[in-house]
């Protein structure tokens, strides 16, 4: 089975800190995305990338930058932290289309 | 008009039951569907995905409506173990995967 790893269930950080939340898969797969959930406003993407070192914008990209420096890992950055940012912070990755995503078991960001 | 949208619930059925969602998209020319589960502060994980003719895999028959541009989950036969919430998921575009997930739609099976 495809294993996305997420390197922390949960953070707390402080507002102004710059935060690295890191997911690594063990499939080989070229796609990979940052998406955060919020009630009532579900999952919404903030990152992905098709390849190494590629990246693209989501729908909220603000506030955030991602790395992918290697095939396998897929770095989401919080630039300053703030409240607003705290959510659950979910990674996921697939091998192409029309295959469904696996997902990491995600990352209960609190910003304080 | 949001691209995927889901009746949020909650479904409250007794174990047994027999209990359906629906999952209208905006986008007609969607190319691939997905139903995932993901339970109480857990990550989702896929659950089906959905083929033109209908597919089924046990207790659970995913349908595809292009004409109508939606997408069906039925469970029967409820278990305890069913309780979660079920996201109905899209891919707008075709071509490269980027899914659109609903907000989910949340079922509860009592004793």
């Amino acid at each position: 089975d495809v294993k996305v790893t997420q390197s922390s269930r949960y953070l707390v950080k402080r507002t102004g800190e710059k935060v690295f939340l890191e997911c690594v898969q063990d499939m080989d797969h070229e796609n990979m995305f940052w998406y955060r959930q919020d009630p009532g406003l579900g999952l919404r993407l903030i990152y992905f990338s098709y390849d190494v070192k590629m990246k693209e914008k989501g729908d909220i990209p603000e506030g955030y930058s991602v790395s992918r420096e290697k095939k396998e890992r897929f770095s989401l950055i919080l630039e300053s932290a703030s409240t607003n940012q705290t959510s659950m912070y979910l990674c996921a990755s697939t091998q192409g289309d029309n295959y469904g995503y696996t997902f990491g078991s995600g990352t209960r960001l609190t910003v304080v | 008009r949001k691209e995927v949208e889901q009746d949020p619930g909650p479904f409250n059925v007794p174990e047994g039951a027999t209990v359906a969602f629906n999952c209208t998209y905006s986008n007609s020319a969607s190319q691939s569907f997905f139903w995932y589960r993901q339970d109480c502060r857990k990550e989702p994980k896929l659950l089906m995905s959905v083929y033109s003719s209908g597919n089924e895999d046990g207790r659970f028959t995913a349908q595809l409506n292009r004409a109508s541009q939606y997408i069906s989950l039925l469970i029967r036969d409820s278990k305890l173990s069913d309780s979660a919430t079920y996201l109905c998921v899209v891919n707008p575009l075709g071509g490269f995967q980027k899914l659109v997930f609903g907000t989910g739609t949340r079922l509860l099976v009592s004793p």
